[in-house]
């Protein structure tokens, strides 16, 4: 368990409505990550920190923005929800240990877009 | 651009078979290779992991050797469990990256 903790946990929302999901850790991790889990492409990375207010965009990106004002919350905003959006988000963070970085996943959140 | 390709699913077994999910990667360098497990409506759990050829990755009676000349990374069990139903990932993260890049999930039903 590393201290990862996604809320909500389950949303339903309306299209064209802003959506914020939080995550937060416990053990001052630097590296915070978003992905998203649709059938068929497996995780695929949306945004990631590489410390408080350092962000940078993954291969999923577009339609969504991020924030880390402080090393336990990252933040991850859909500006203008659509129904392609509807997925399951999940965060994680990055541990460094003898055998190299390992990441670890919060528990996820399901997000419907109607 | 670095890449995992799994073996497509359902993989479906009896009680105490032999378990092999096929995992093969692209990658330049020397990546950091991955197996996850994700049981159902739960997240991602790191089942195992190894860092350099050769290695052999091994947890709950799972193993997975990196093996750089093949490029691959099976998962194998020798009796899998009714409980070891679930969706296995596996991952690269290469030398000096940070981001994790997943093959698409091979679901395994494991029938008493």
């Amino acid at each position: 368990d590393a201290g990862i903790t996604q809320s909500p946990r389950h949303k339903v929302t309306e299209t064209g409505t802003p959506v914020t999901l939080r995550c937060h850790q416990t053990e001052n991790h630097r590296y915070m990550y978003w992905y998203r889990q649709d059938p068929g492409h497996g995780l695929r990375l949306i945004h990631y920190s590489y410390g408080v207010k350092d962000t940078d965009k993954g291969e999923v990106s577009d339609g969504y923005s991020v924030s880390r004002s402080k090393t336990e919350d990252f933040l991850l905003t859909l500006e203008s929800a659509t129904s392609s959006q509807t997925s399951v988000y999940f965060c994680a963070i990055s541990e460094e240990d003898r055998g190299g970085k390992t990441q670890y996943f919060g528990p996820g959140t399901r997000l419907l877009v109607l | 651009g670095d890449s995992v390709t799994q073996m497509e699913g359902p993989v479906t077994l009896s009680e105490e078979a032999f378990l092999t999910i096929n995992c093969t990667y692209t990658a330049t360098g020397y990546p950091s290779l991955f197996w996850y497990v994700q049981y159902p409506g739960e997240g991602l759990q790191l089942l195992l992991k190894a860092t350099k050829a050769d290695d052999k990755g091994s947890n709950k009676g799972f193993e997975a050797t990196y093996r750089k000349e093949t490029t691959s990374f099976h998962l194998e069990k020798g009796s899998v469990q009714v409980s070891d139903s679930a969706v296995y990932f596996c991952a690269l993260v290469n030398t000096g990256f940070q981001k994790l890049v997943f093959g698409t999930g091979t679901r395994l039903l494991v029938s008493p």
